[in-house]
């Protein structure tokens, strides 16, 4: 049974690019996660999707950050002219259950 | 907003001591408590969990209380082991169902032998 694998592991970019950072949840799982972890803070949530309904963006930054999700699969998030605030490791996670979340290694983003 | 504060890390134990890691919240309602944990490079996984007022959740030999009068959770161990080294983070989420979970900054615990 594979986790949750994301990808790239690493991605470092110019400051102003583009990057498009992949979630392959776990299969079945209903409910996708992002969230973000700073050097030396706690994890912050960004967005999530649960089915069909609408998704929980309230925690995007800015409007520079968007997510999709296809059906109940791969999810991509997708951040526009990358500031150098952006550094930090992008984690997603899926659930199938209340508060149990599975969480995939990580990308780790460098702006320079 | 929902927040969830926790020791500053690192706490460093020997082999066989005792462990507490603090956690208290702050919530609107009645959330369900967690304690996650991150082992050195691996992803973030569930150590335990708990529901309501004074239910107890327990896993690996760790365990917290729920504490709705304190509005804490504090994660305990009696006797930690070199391979308990890891990041903990404690967490909460409101609302049932698939919420988001609000995260602690972690906590560093390193078990020397």
């Amino acid at each position: 049974g594979a986790g949750v694998s994301q990808s790239p592991s690493n991605k470092v970019t110019e400051k102003g690019k583009d990057v498009e950072l992949r979630c392959d949840p776990i299969s079945g799982h209903t409910a996708l996660y992002w969230y973000r972890q700073r050097l030396g803070q706690g994890l912050e949530f960004l967005i999530y999707f649960q089915g069909n309904s609408a998704p929980d963006k309230s925690g995007l930054p800015s409007d520079r950050f968007s997510a999709e999700r296809t059906g109940e699969s791969v999810s991509t998030l997708t951040i526009q002219r990358t500031q150098q605030e952006d550094s930090a490791v992008y984690l997603c996670a899926s659930s199938l259950e209340q508060g149990k979340q599975f969480f995939g290694p990580g990308t780790r983003l460098t702006v320079l | 907003g929902d927040s969830v504060t926790q020791m500053e890390g690192p706490v460093t134990l020997s082999e066989e001591a005792f462990l507490t890691i603090n956690c208290t919240y702050t919530a609107t309602g009645y959330p369900s408590l967690f304690w996650y944990v991150q082992y050195p490079g691996e992803g973030l996984q569930l150590l335990l969990k708990a529901t309501k007022a004074d239910d107890k959740g327990s896993n690996k030999g760790f365990e917290a209380t729920y504490r709705k009068e304190t509005t804490s959770f504090h994660l305990e161990k009696g006797s930690v082991q070199v391979s308990d080294s890891a990041v903990y983070f404690c967490a909460l989420s409101e609302g049932g169902g698939f919420q988001k979970l609000v995260f602690g900054t972690g906590t560093r615990l390193l078990v020397s032998p």
